[in-house]
């Protein structure tokens, strides 16, 4: 799976955009990008994943440059529960079963 | 919505004990999996498991450690003899049969060995 480079932290206004970056210039054409995040002492959970089109959810936006090299992770307003570590992961599409590699990912601090 | 549940929350055991920690997966979900977290470290992927059989395993998962769902319901990841260095917080996840689907984890169990 491509390697993924993330800012190691970020600070965040309360109601105000969290835009997340991620680079991923090694990915290849059959890989996806995922995003996780983690609060604080609890379990990774899943949040959105793209392939080529950006995607939107309840939870967040994918934007994914058209050389699909980097994305943005987009929470439109923030909130202080919002607070996490963010991960961006890539991984080969089609497997039904695959494991994830989690990097460092960025910290995300919501400030009120 | 669906959760991912792990028992105990919090053990605590001694070195050189055999503890079992428990995890109910999704219900219609087939692939489940451990993860671990050493504090203040990253989440490393321990093993994988479908159709009764583990699919993949990592370095880390060693002779000490296996993996069993006894019942259809209850999965469970057993270490045989505990060393200080077992001590991390172990994730329960589980998915769907969609090949791109994304995990739902559990809140995870505290594992200190002392």
């Amino acid at each position: 799976d491509a390697k993924t480079t993330q800012p190691t932290s970020m600070d965040c206004a309360e109601g105000r955009a969290a835009n997340l970056p991620c680079n991923h210039s090694t990915i290849s054409g059959n890989e996806y990008v995922y995003w996780y995040r983690q609060i604080h002492s609890q379990g990774p959970q899943y949040i959105i994943h793209g392939l080529k089109n950006n995607e939107t959810n309840e939870m967040a936006s994918l934007i994914i440059t058209e050389d699909r090299k980097s994305s943005t992770l987009i929470r439109p307003h923030a909130t202080l529960r919002d607070t996490a570590v963010y991960y961006c992961i890539v991984r080969v599409a089609g497997s039904n079963d695959y494991k994830l590699s989690f990097g460092a990912g960025t910290t995300v601090t919501v400030r009120a | 919505e669906p959760e991912v549940t792990q028992t105990p929350s919090h053990q605590v055991t001694q070195m050189g004990q055999e503890v079992i920690l428990r995890c109910v997966p999704i219900s219609n979900h087939l692939y489940f999996y451990w993860y671990r977290q050493i504090l203040g470290q990253k989440v490393e992927f321990l093993v994988s498991f479908y159709n009764n059989e583990i699919s993949e395993k990592s370095e880390i998962f060693d002779d000490q450690f296996s993996v069993e769902r006894p019942d259809g319901s209850n999965f469970t990841l057993k270490i045989r003899s505990t060393k200080l260095e077992d001590s991390a917080m172990y994730f329960c996840a589980s998915k769907r049969a969609l090949a791109n689907y994304g995990y739902t984890f559990g809140s995870g169990t505290r594992l200190t060995v002392v």
